[in-house]
C-alpha cells in the first residue's frame, strides 16, 4: 500500500459545481497536510496548508482532515473552468520531506 | 526574483549524454528539493539540501544523478550518461526550514 493514496481522475465537472477532492494515507505519524495545485507545463504552487483535524477555508477552498480516518479532502465551492488543472495532496510527519498523492486531474467544463 | 526559477525550460537530448539542470531558489529559503514527475505520475523526491548539513541523497535513483548546492544559493542536478526513461519533468523547490515549499516552474527534459 502505498503512503498516500489518490485517484488520478480524470474528474469532470459543470461550472458552478462543488467539487471534492480526496486522498487517503497510511501513516499516523502524518500531522502536516498541504493541497497543490498544478496548472498544465507549470510547477505546484501551494493552495492550503492545515496541521490539524477539522475545517480550514480560504476563499472558495476548504481543506478538510480527519485524522482518525487518515483522510483528507479539499472542497472547491462555485467551480470554475480556472480551477481546472491537476490537484495534488502532499502529508507530512518528523521528516522535512512530504510524501505526494500523484494527482487528480480535475476539468470545470463552462 | 520573487519566486524559484529554473533552467533551461526545456531540454532534448540524445541518450548517453550529460545534462546539467539548474534550480535558483527564493532568496533566504535555506532548505532545496529536486523532484522528478514522469507524465501522468506524482512527484518523486531526489535529493534534499538543508543549510550546510550534508544533503539527503535517498530519493536519487542511480550514480548517474548527482546534485550540488552553492551554500544557501543556486543549486545544480546532473544526470550523466541520459537514457529514455529519465525523460520527465524535474521540479526544484525552496522553503524556510522545514516549512511549505515553493516550486519552481520544472525543466521538461527529454531523452532521444
Amino acid at each position: 500500500q502505498k503512503e498516500v493514496e489518490q485517484d488520478p481522475g480524470p474528474l469532470s465537472v459543470p461550472e458552478g459545481a462543488i467539487v471534492s477532492l480526496n486522498c487517503t494515507y497510511s501513516n499516523s505519524a502524518f500531522q502536516y497536510f498541504m493541497w497543490y495545485r498544478q496548472y498544465s507545463r507549470k510547477g505546484p504552487e501551494l493552495l492550503m496548508y492545515t496541521y490539524s483535524s477539522g475545517n480550514k477555508e480560504d476563499g472558495r477552498f476548504t481543506a478538510q482532515v480527519d485524522k482518525s480516518s487518515k483522510y483528507i479532502s479539499l472542497f472547491i465551492r462555485d467551480s470554475q473552468p480556472s480551477d481546472s488543472a491537476t490537484y495534488l495532496c502532499a502529508i507530512k510527519g518528523g521528516s522535512y520531506i512530504p510524501t505526494f498523492g500523484r494527482g487528480t486531474s480535475l476539468i470545470v467544463h463552462p | 526574483g520573487a519566486g524559484v526559477s529554473q533552467s533551461p525550460s526545456n531540454k532534448v537530448t540524445e541518450k548517453g549524454k550529460d545534462v546539467e539542470l539548474r534550480c535558483d531558489p527564493i532568496s533566504g529559503h535555506t532548505a532545496l528539493y529536486w523532484y522528478r514527475q514522469r507524465l501522468g505520475q506524482g512527484l518523486e523526491f531526489l535529493i534534499y539540501f538543508q543549510g550546510n548539513s550534508a544533503p539527503d541523497k535517498s530519493g536519487l535513483p542511480s550514480d548517474r544523478f548527482s546534485a550540488e548546492r552553492t551554500g544557501e544559493s543556486v543549486s545544480t542536478l546532473t544526470i550523466q550518461r541520459t537514457q529514455q526513461e529519465d525523460s520527465a519533468v524535474y521540479l526544484c523547490a525552496s522553503s524556510m526550514a522545514e516549512k511549505t515549499q515553493y516550486f519552481g516552474p520544472g525543466t521538461r527534459l527529454l531523452v532521444l
